[in-house]
């Protein structure tokens, strides 16, 4: 059983540009869920998606969107990127949707410049 | 507003020693206390977690104790460890938010050999 991984690892952006990370869940898991963690902080929801279609929504802009695939792997893209949008960016995948256990990956080190 | 409040934000233990990290949250739909532990440059691990059904549960050197009138609960961690230095964060969650946790700010915990 293979767990949630994300790609890249790290990533260096400038103000304005657009960029998309990617996350596999873990086998077996349909519902991903997307997290922004700004340093010392707490995860803060984004969105859910469960069988390729969102299923809520956290207070982020529109140009935070993001796509599930059939696999039920899932890509986050952030447009007209901005300063404050730098942070680690949190994949957690679940078994199904309102299930309470939910298994996060290692995360993409975003810094806008 | 802050659904979960967690403190203390740092917290320095001797080996040996316990460690204790509280929280208090607001909303009385929440019925799912998870704990996860994070390490630098990883994404958070779910630790142990607890329903208000019962008031406290411990897996080895980890409890969690609820108080539901009080609205609070707690991570005690016995006879600390090095290893167990990492960012300790609180999150709760409810079926009306599809058990999508709000996290606390997080405690950074570390333990001097």
């Amino acid at each position: 059983e293979t767990g949630v991984t994300q790609s890249p690892t790290h990533l260096i952006k400038t103000r304005g540009q657009q960029v998309t990370l990617r996350c596999s869940s873990q086998s077996g898991h349909n519902t991903v869920s997307w997290y922004q963690q700004a340093l010392g902080q707490g995860p803060q929801f984004i969105f859910q998606y469960y069988r390729e279609e969102e299923n809520g929504r956290g207070n982020f802009p529109p140009r935070f969107s993001g796509l599930q695939f059939p696999n039920y792997s899932s890509e986050l893209n952030v447009n007209a990127l901005e300063l404050d949008d730098s942070a680690l960016y949190l994949c957690a995948s679940s078994l199904t949707s309102g299930k309470e256990t939910q298994y996060f990956g290692p995360g993409t080190r975003l810094l806008v410049l | 507003q802050q659904q979960v409040k967690q403190s203390p934000q740092s917290l320095i233990v001797q080996k040996g020693g316990i460690s204790i990290i509280n929280c208090a949250y607001e909303n009385t739909a929440f019925d799912y206390f998870p704990w996860y532990q994070q390490f630098p440059g990883k994404g958070p691990a779910l630790l142990i977690a607890i329903r208000p059904d019962v008031s406290e549960k411990k897996e080895g050197r980890f409890t969690i104790s609820f108080n539901k009138s009080a609205k609070q609960f707690s991570l005690h961690i016995m006879d600390s460890q090095p290893g167990d230095s990492a960012t300790y964060f609180c999150a709760a969650s409810g079926p009306g938010g599809s058990y999508i946790p709000t996290f606390g700010r997080g405690t950074s915990l570390i333990v001097h050999p």
